[in-house]
């Protein structure tokens, strides 16, 4: 069964480094997602992507971040200035056709430890 | 803004059937989702209402009522592995976007 993968599983950088987290949505999907999750709160939508560029974007993507697709597969997310606050988990999702039934298939994340 | 309400902790009885309500209130409300979260891992998904009514999905059922602002997954025939976060999730104004409630940790016990 296909599945959304992310890269690496667990990144420890140090404050006011840049972080790129990677992601390989399922290849036929077409909606692109990243949430985070800090430790024992809930999850919070980041950003979507669509056909190349932002559909929607939440008050916490600010110019802090960036996501881009920079080839057929992969799909990013980069965190410029790092701060302590943005340890979390990272999760990518990618659906199909939102409209259609909007099940969003969830990678497993990406630990962001930032000291 | 968006509010979505659930409550923070159950325990229920292997075998036994649960029911885990969440109240919403959101402006442009596309549709409710249902993610099951173990510890540690991602979200994986349950259910999708867009309309009123009851959803049958094996064990899983989810029901909504977009008038009362309000859903619920009810979870019978409980196993041991079904002990794990259950997280509520609208879909409202874009459809691009979703905003999730706190969770509600359910303990499965023998």
């Amino acid at each position: 069964e296909p599945e959304v993968t992310q890269t690496p599983s667990h990144q420890v950088t140090q404050m006011g480094q840049e972080v790129i987290l990677r992601c390989v949505p399922i290849s036929n999907h077409l909606y692109f997602y990243w949430y985070r999750q800090i430790l024992g709160q809930k999850v919070e939508f980041l950003v979507s992507f669509y056909n190349n560029e932002i559909s929607e974007k939440s008050e916490i993507f600010d110019d802090q971040f960036s996501v881009e697709r920079p080839d057929g597969s992969n799909f990013t997310l980069k965190i410029r200035s790092t701060k302590l606050e943005d340890s979390a988990m990272y999760f990518c999702a990618s659906t199909p056709a939102f409209r259609t039934g909007g099940e969003q298939y969830f990678g497993p994340g990406t630990r962001l430890t930032v000291t | 803004g968006q509010n979505i309400d659930q409550p923070t902790e159950m325990t229920a009885t292997e075998g036994a059937i649960v029911q885990i309500n969440c109240t919403y209130q959101t402006s442009g409300f596309n549709g409710l989702f249902w993610y099951q979260q173990h510890a540690g891992e991602a979200p994986t998904f349950l259910s999708y209402n867009v309309l009123d009514g009851l959803e049958e999905k094996g064990r899983f059922s989810s029901f909504l009522s977009r008038s009362k602002g309000y859903s619920y997954l009810l979870l019978k025939e409980l196993q041991m592995k079904d002990s794990a976060s259950y997280l509520c999730a609208v879909n409202s104004g874009g459809y691009q976007k979703v905003t999730f409630g706190t969770g509600t940790k359910l303990q499965v016990i023998p």
